[in-house]
């Protein structure tokens, strides 16, 4: 069965601090996208940011980057100077191509910030 | 452009009654998914669909129906209401085009009780 993991249930960080949330997944394909989506108290799915198995290079958005270990089939999330809004639900997730190209999501990382 | 939509928000059901989830996406998107998200989980896939009138399962499809008449709607059946049906369901969408149309757009959830 293809899975993701994410070992930590809930993080806490302190404003303005640096925290990196753990992310392993298991899939046989060679071809497949990896995902980091936030979840804040509305529940609405935010996409993080997305990275491309094939791409070495470790994707960035702004505060966020991740880094990405094929070969260990590992994918955290790093939140630099972390922000009250940051305080939410994160998944990591992953979908293969082809086929249904469904996301397989993790069980969910709860991060709490310090002010 | 609103994305993906989805109706009612909320909804609390009687054991036995029946309704219709309704979804909507005005992007284009071929892909479309239903997850539903119990209580500290991540998402699982009800059921997807690659274009018009093509759906196929998913991992937890028992008790749901579903149809695509259109690119646009997805609408998500609950035949014979259970309480194991209590979630929150989530709609989402992808273009299928592969590399950055990959990334799957969610609605803001329908929270459905059922007592």
């Amino acid at each position: 069965a293809q899975t993701v993991t994410q070992s930590q249930p809930e993080m806490s960080v302190q404003e303005a601090e640096t925290v990196t949330l753990s992310c392993t997944y298991d899939t046989s394909e060679s071809d497949y996208y990896l995902f980091w989506y936030k979840q804040p108290p509305s529940r609405q799915m935010i996409l993080v940011i997305r990275q491309e198995a094939y791409k070495q290079q470790n994707a960035t958005e702004n505060r966020f980057s991740v880094n990405f270990q094929k070969a260990a089939k590992s994918f955290s999330l790093k939140i630099s100077d972390s922000q009250l809004g940051d305080a939410a639900m994160y998944f990591c997730a992953y979908t293969t191509q082809p086929g249904r190209r469904a996301l397989t999501f993790g069980s969910g990382t709860r991060l709490q910030v310090q002010p | 452009n609103a994305g993906v939509t989805q109706t009612p928000k909320f909804r609390i059901l009687k054991i036995g009654q029946s309704m219709t989830l309704q979804c909507t996406q005005d992007m284009n998107h071929n892909y479309m998914y239903w997850y539903r998200q119990d209580p500290g989980m991540g998402l699982k896939l009800i059921y997807y669909s690659v274009g018009a009138g093509i759906t196929d399962k998913g991992e937890v499809p028992n008790g749901y129906n579903v149809s695509r008449s259109t690119t646009e709607d997805f609408p998500l059946r609950l035949e014979l209401a259970a309480p194991s049906q209590t979630s929150v369901y989530f709609c989402a969408s992808s273009y299928g085009g592969g590399r950055p149309q990959e990334t799957q757009y969610f609605g803001p959830g329908t929270r459905l009780l059922v007592l």
